[in-house]
């Protein structure tokens, strides 16, 4: 059964950083490309990032491009996203999501002062 | 980059009666390996998004047979043959096409 384990949320203050981590297990992790996509509250889904099984491609949403990094430890099973100089607007719940096929509970970040 | 709009943004339904979601892409859906990556995805309150439907039409593991998708090229549809208690929340239509880019449709809100 896949499992996907959102962490690394919080509260920051703009222009500060963030590391947020995705567990995964149930299914072969190096085998699959990886998304990060995110939901402003009461707001809609919006893809964030992606990362190639290898690890070797990442495409961004342009509203994050330059300022966030998706990575991923096929040893470890886990999937990064690190949020640099973030902004208010990026308030949200972040879910990591596999193939569109399954997606973790989310983690909110909340950037404020 | 393609938009995808997606009809009503709210949609009222009774219990035991269709209902019917409209989505439209910007552009063709159709992928160059002869596929449409336009899945659907149904988001409870207070839960993660669930992949309903992908490929347009096909349903994933453990959807009940009452939802069903359609369509073509820019023009899909998600049906709900007989609307239940539990089916209330907001459904998103999402392209997959052109790729590495999903793009999520508004959502629309299913309340009873």
């Amino acid at each position: 059964q896949v499992q996907l384990v959102e962490s690394g949320g919080g509260v920051v203050q703009p222009g500060r950083s963030l590391r947020l981590s995705c567990a995964a297990s149930g299914f072969t992790f190096s085998s699959y490309g990886m998304n990060w996509v995110r939901q402003a509250p009461g707001k809609g889904l919006e893809w964030v990032a992606v990362i190639w099984y290898d690890g070797s491609n990442k495409y961004y949403a342009d509203s994050v491009k330059g300022r966030f990094t998706i990575s991923r430890d096929n040893s470890k099973n886990t999937l990064y996203l690190q949020m640099n100089r973030l902004r208010t607007e990026d308030t949200a719940v972040y879910y990591c999501a596999k193939d569109g096929d399954s997606w973790g509970q989310g983690t909110l970040v909340t950037v404020s002062s | 980059d393609v938009v995808m709009i997606q009809s009503p943004l709210s949609l009222p339904v009774t219990l035991g009666q269709p209902a019917s979601i409209s989505c439209r892409s910007s552009q063709s859906l159709v992928h160059s390996d002869g596929n449409t990556y336009l899945s659907w995805f149904q988001q409870r309150p207070g839960q993660s998004p669930r992949r309903l439907i992908y490929k347009v039409s096909n349903r994933d593991s453990g959807v009940p047979d009452r939802f069903s998708g359609s369509g073509s090229g820019t023009d899909f549809t998600l049906k709900i043959s007989r609307v239940e208690a539990e089916d209330v929340g907001v459904y998103y239509c999402m392209q997959g096409t052109h790729w590495p880019l999903w793009t999520f449709g508004q959502g629309t809100k299913v309340e009873i």
